[in-house]
């Protein structure tokens, strides 16, 4: 297994565009996690999913944006109609866990939206 | 509500001296801790963790960081700098059941030679 693995890496999209990113966590792990971050701050908590039931969603996730994640396996994370302050780098992140147990989480390498 | 703070945006150090990034958590109950390094345009990598066994806990590439309950702190240590430790650090605190993540805003780590 090659960890969490998101595409694409780089995504430069017109404003009141609709734009999908994909998230393929590691094999085994159940939960999974989207973080968004703008430059200069800390990864901020999006939405959260424990195979496919999205259980956890931030005051952040507006109207806009929708994540899924179908037979638990991958996941996508869709914006519509983009403003620029979406840009930002969308982080996946995925762990094994149940209940308080939990494993780390392990993160993709992201991917950086450019809303021009 | 369980928060960090991550005291200085930027460190800069020499190589070979000490690394000292400094984290202080706000937590109603007994926190689990983290330490995250990030290489530009890249994701997060675990340095090491807390979760209430040894107070000294040791990471990767020869990271540690202390939980000092009577100080609120997990400041993340090196010995020695090497110039392949520039990046940025994010100190982080587990915020629900679902061990969903709060970071701080990250320290920035640079090494001069």
């Amino acid at each position: 297994d090659t960890g969490v693995s998101q595409d694409p890496r780089h995504k430069i999209t017109k404003r009141g565009q609709n734009v999908t990113f994909r998230c393929d966590p590691i094999s085994e792990h159940n939960r999974l996690y989207w973080y968004r971050q703008t430059l200069g701050q800390g990864p901020e908590f999006l939405t959260y999913f424990q195979n496919e039931a999205q259980l956890e969603k931030s005051r952040l996730l507006s109207d806009r944006f929708s994540a899924e994640r179908p037979k638990g396996s991958f996941s996508t994370l869709e914006i519509q109609r983009t403003e620029q302050g979406d840009s930002a780098m969308y982080l996946c992140a995925s762990s094994l866990g149940t209940g308080r147990h939990n494993t780390e989480a392990f993160f993709g390498q992201g991917t950086r939206l450019t809303v021009v | 509500a369980q928060s960090v703070t991550q005291l200085g945006s930027h460190v800069s150090v020499s190589e070979g001296a000490l690394v000292l990034l400094r984290c202080n958590y706000s937590s109603s109950v007994p926190p689990y801790l983290f330490w995250y390094v990030q290489y530009p345009n890249q994701g997060l990598q675990l340095l090491l963790k807390y979760t209430s066994a040894a107070t000294l806990v040791k990471g990767i590439n020869g990271f540690e960081a202390e939980f000092k309950k009577s100080e609120t702190s997990f400041h993340l240590t090196k010995p020695s700098a090497h110039m392949s430790d520039a990046a940025e650090y994010f100190c982080a605190v587990i915020t629900s059941g679902y061990s969903t993540l709060t970071f701080g805003k990250g320290t920035m780590l640079l090494v001069s030679p």
